[in-house]
């Protein structure tokens, strides 16, 4: 079947700008996560969506940046006035439930300028 | 606070040499322990999870608790097997989440 799905692949913006980052996890997976993959921090969580439950948000780096997952389903990660710093690829991936294997997206590239 | 060390960022071998990839972990808890690979321009994908105790591609790994590592191995590295190796942990009570380590790239030459 299909797997995690993310668009943008690649996205460019100007330092300020707020961008919005999807994702589509595995049909029937009730998981979702974010992750960020940079020079300087490697890959780190950034959120997690589990159900109907309230989000885990505590690798969130800064009020700047907030996620949403409608219907169970598809994701959005938003970043409000992004900052050069926010560059790095960002992953997305999801799993059956929590603690089951968790299948990554191809990501998206932010580059901020 | 929950930690995962991958103590070498490069790792040459040659081709049919063994491999060994480590991973070390802080954890005050059981942690479940993992391993995944990223082929060049391919997505993260699992490799191996501990609890499984499979082989995959050849490669294994031993949960240590008392020296808290959890290496890769292989005895007969191939060309294939070049790629960049992340090992993570979910801590039990920390919402599934993955915590990794820096990774480490693993060249194997002819």
């Amino acid at each position: 079947g299909a797997g995690v799905s993310q668009s943008p692949s690649n996205k460019v913006t100007e330092k300020g700008k707020d961008v919005e980052l999807r994702c589509d996890p595995i049909s029937g997976h009730t998981a979702l996560y974010w992750y960020r993959q940079s020079l300087g921090q490697g890959l780190e969580f950034l959120i997690y969506f589990q159900g109907n439950s309230a989000p885990d948000k505590s690798g969130l780096p800064s009020d700047r940046f907030s996620a949403e997952r409608t219907g169970g389903s598809v994701s959005t990660l938003t970043i409000q006035r992004t900052q050069q710093e926010d560059s790095a690829v960002y992953l997305c991936a999801s799993s059956l439930a929590g603690f089951e294997t968790q299948y990554f997206g191809p990501g998206t590239r932010l580059l901020v300028l | 606070a929950q930690r995962v060390t991958q103590p070498e960022k490069l790792l040459s071998v040659f081709k049919g040499a063994p491999v060994e990839l480590k991973c070390n972990y802080s954890y005050s808890g059981s942690p479940e322990l993992f391993w995944y690979v990223q082929y060049s321009r391919q997505r993260l994908q699992l490799l191996l999870r501990h609890i499984s105790r499979e082989s995959i591609k050849g490669f294994t790994a031993d949960l240590n608790k008392g020296e808290t590592s959890f290496h890769l191995k292989k005895p007969f590295a191939q060309e294939e097997d070049s790629a960049m190796y992340y090992c993570a942990l979910i801590g039990t009570g920390t919402a599934s989440k993955l915590t990794f380590g820096t990774g480490t790239r693993l060249q194997v030459t002819l």
